[in-house]
């Protein structure tokens, strides 16, 4: 069974542009989360949706924002990027929203914002 | 609020001696704990998890850790490491209720396994 994936894999970007990531969770999984992990440092929540809901959202600015589809898929949108925002962004899936919280991991995409 | 500490940025250890990796964490409410391993230009992998039960949990790749409610830590260790284990090792920690999936990680080991 596929895991799950993201794309793009890597991207550059210059300030003041948009970024939309995207991610596709494992089948049968309904809730994808957002992460964002600066080189050095721990991941970072950013959002969480659940059947097409938001579920919860982190500590970042209005700049950020996500949608989930009915297919369970997920975009994660960045507007007017500041160098502050290159980083790893990763997706994680998992079956449910309320479950032991066992998050499946993309392996991320790498943002550069120059 | 929660809030994860991990002691030692970098922890280098010879090929086949024991490591053990330090977590401790803090939170008003009860938590479930995590190890996650990242390797080189890769996405996180779960090792273990602690949800209830015996305090002592044993996950992939020969690691295990144990809870220790008193001291709110849960190291990691492993007995004999390989070349293989060199990666970055997380220690997450997640509410019991109310919190969604969030997780809460700290800022990671570098685990350096030399020959």
């Amino acid at each position: 069974d596929a895991g799950v994936t993201q794309s793009p894999t890597h991207l550059i970007k210059t300030r003041g542009q948009q970024v939309t990531l995207r991610c596709s969770p494992i089948s049968g999984h309904k809730s994808v989360s957002w992460y964002q992990q600066v080189l050095g440092q721990g991941p970072q929540f950013i959002f969480q949706y659940y059947e097409k809901e938001e579920r919860g959202r982190g500590n970042f600015p209005d700049r950020f924002s996500a949608r989930q589809f009915p297919n369970y898929s997920s975009e994660l949108n960045v507007n007017a990027l500041l160098l502050g925002d290159s980083a790893l962004y990763l997706c994680a899936s998992s079956l449910a929203t309320y479950d032991t919280g066992e998050l499946f991991f993309g392996e991320g995409s790498r943002l550069t914002v120059l | 609020a929660q809030s994860v500490t991990q002691l030692d940025s970098q922890v280098p250890v010879f090929e086949e001696a024991p490591v053990e990796l330090r977590c401790n964490y803090s939170s008003s409410v009860s938590v479930y704990l995590f190890w996650y391993v990242q390797y080189p230009n890769q996405g996180l992998q779960l090792l273990l998890k602690y949800l209830s039960g015996s305090t002592l949990v044993k996950g992939i790749n020969g690691f295990e850790a144990e809870f220790n409610k008193s001291q709110t830590s849960f190291h990691l260790r492993k007995p004999s490491v390989h070349i293989s284990d060199t990666a970055e090792y997380f220690c997450a920690v997640k509410q019991l209720t109310g919190g969604g999936n969030k997780l809460t990680f700290g800022t990671g080991t570098q685990l350096k396994v030399e020959l």
